[in-house]
């Protein structure tokens, strides 16, 4: 049973246009949720993270959304660029047991 | 500073072979994850170490998976007996902080690919 549920599995975004990338959970206890974007041959790399009393969190061109009631958080990069080709993964932690439990990525190709 | 290293970055073994793979964290880092990720998938959580302590082995496969980190620096992940299934890249992250001390950033390494044929 997947603990978190990432949407869609591939994205083609046009250069400049807004990627919007989406993950569903059902525990109550996840106290923290990470995005993270992972190039070939490397490791993920931690991008933005928000806490669930906050509805929405932003740094720079990324933008993550919360919505508590849905059990539902999204990330949105602003005028996408090709460097933002990558694949990305939302996360969510487990609090008292410090587990994390990864969405099953999306690959995003944004064309020049 | 240095990031989190693993070795070796790749490693071919045939089934039935034991192998051992090798994660240096961040120095001074409390926590440290491993994860196995298939390929087109995301990372699957395998075990957790607070300091030298496993608190957490849930995630891993079989009995034929074995982690240690027993100055609580380095750790090492041993696969015993390989079986093809096993194949897939293993990720080691640590993070500053332990357990129940609020939200922390994990910092991954490049990974191990292992194949097993």
């Amino acid at each position: 049973q997947q603990q978190v549920k990432q949407s869609p599995q591939s994205l083609i975004v046009q250069k400049g246009g807004i990627s919007i990338i989406n993950c569903a959970y059902e525990n109550t206890a996840f106290d923290y949720f990470p995005w993270y974007q992972q190039f070939p041959g490397k490791g993920p790399a931690l991008l933005i993270a928000i806490r669930p009393d906050v509805s929405e969190k932003k740094e720079g061109r990324f933008t993550i959304s919360f919505n508590k009631s849905a059990k539902q958080f999204s990330l949105h990069i602003m005028d996408s660029q090709p460097g933002d080709s990558a694949t990305y993964f939302c996360a969510a932690r487990l609090y008292n047991f410090n587990k994390f439990y990864f969405g099953s990525g999306t690959k995003l190709n944004v064309k020049p | 500073g240095a990031g989190v290293s693993q070795s070796p970055r790749y490693k071919v073994a045939k089934r039935g072979q034991d192998v051992a793979l090798r994660c240096d964290p961040i120095s001074g880092h409390v926590s440290l994850f491993w994860y196995q990720q298939a390929l087109g998938q995301g990372p699957e959580f395998l075990t957790y170490f607070q300091n030298e302590a496993q608190l957490d082995k849930s995630g891993l496969p079989s009995d034929r998976f074995f982690a240690e980190r027993p100055e609580g620096s380095v750790s090492t992940l041993k696969i015993q007996r390989t079986q093809q299934e096993d194949s897939a890249v293993y990720l080691c992250a640590s993070s500053p902080r332990g357990a129940g001390v609020g939200a922390d950033t994990q910092y991954f390494g490049p990974g191990t690919r292992l194949t097993v044929l």
